[in-house]
């Protein structure tokens, strides 16, 4: 089946730092990726969708200039959370889309914690 | 108002029991809808797409009502490896596949 590979697993970095997260999918191409956030015992709350070759789009409420969204080929997209401070720490998940239709199946990697100390 | 809304739990069952789950959405123009599985620190895992007629795998059963807005999930004869948190997630455009998570219903089943 479609693998969405993401790395890394998890980090721990001191406050002021930049983290750089890549998503990946390994067996296709993605022209759509999405990024999200979950804080312990809440929802998964969309970030961003990461489109091939454009600018991504935020969601309300993210700061695109804090997070940064490249999605420079079909199979990879990478989010940098730049001058990470400690509400900053979180379970990060990216999701690829398999395809065109908006029912194409989604794909999620196995997600990224980040604590920030 | 969210634009999903779960009934977060816990639901604390025996083996063998019947669970039901509702989630509620606020958007009418939504196009698609499915329920995730997560288990604690791991990403959603897809466990099936709900269809307008009601759709079935195995022990689970999913339906939609759109005049009312909500979808439910029907777990039957509950296992234990069935303990985890239910995400309901929503298309709310029809664009890209665009999903937005309720804040999960949490299953715990014991012996």
């Amino acid at each position: 089946g479609a693998v969405v590979s993401q790395h890394p697993s998890w980090v721990i970095c001191k406050s002021g730092t930049s983290v750089k997260i890549e998503c990946r999918s390994l067996d296709f191409q993605a022209t759509t990726m999405f990024w999200y956030r979950q804080f312990p015992k809440q929802s998964l709350m969309l970030m961003a969708t990461s489109n091939e070759g454009s600018k991504a789009t935020y969601e309300q409420g993210v700061e695109k200039d804090k997070f940064l969204i490249n999605h420079a080929s079909l199979t990879l997209s990478t989010l940098t959370v730049t001058s990470a401070h400690p509400e900053d720490s979180s379970f990060y998940i990216c999701s690829a889309q398999q395809g065109a239709r908006y029912n194409s199946p989604l794909h999620f990697g196995n997600g990224t914690r980040l604590t920030v100390t | 108002r969210k634009e999903v809304e779960q009934d977060p739990g816990p639901f604390n069952v025996p083996e063998g029991a019947t669970v039901a789950f509702n989630c509620t959405y606020s958007n009418s123009a939504s196009q698609s809808f499915f329920w995730y599985r997560q288990d604690c620190r791991k990403e959603p895992k897809l466990l099936m797409s709900v269809y307008s007629s009601g759709n079935e795998d195995g022990r689970f059963t999913a339906q939609l009502n759109r005049a009312s807005q909500y979808i439910s999930l029907l777990i039957r004869d509950s296992k234990l490896s069935d303990s985890a948190t239910y995400l309901c997630a929503v298309n709310p455009s029809g664009g890209y596949n665009k999903l937005i998570f309720g804040a999960g219903t949490r299953l715990a089943v014991h012996p």
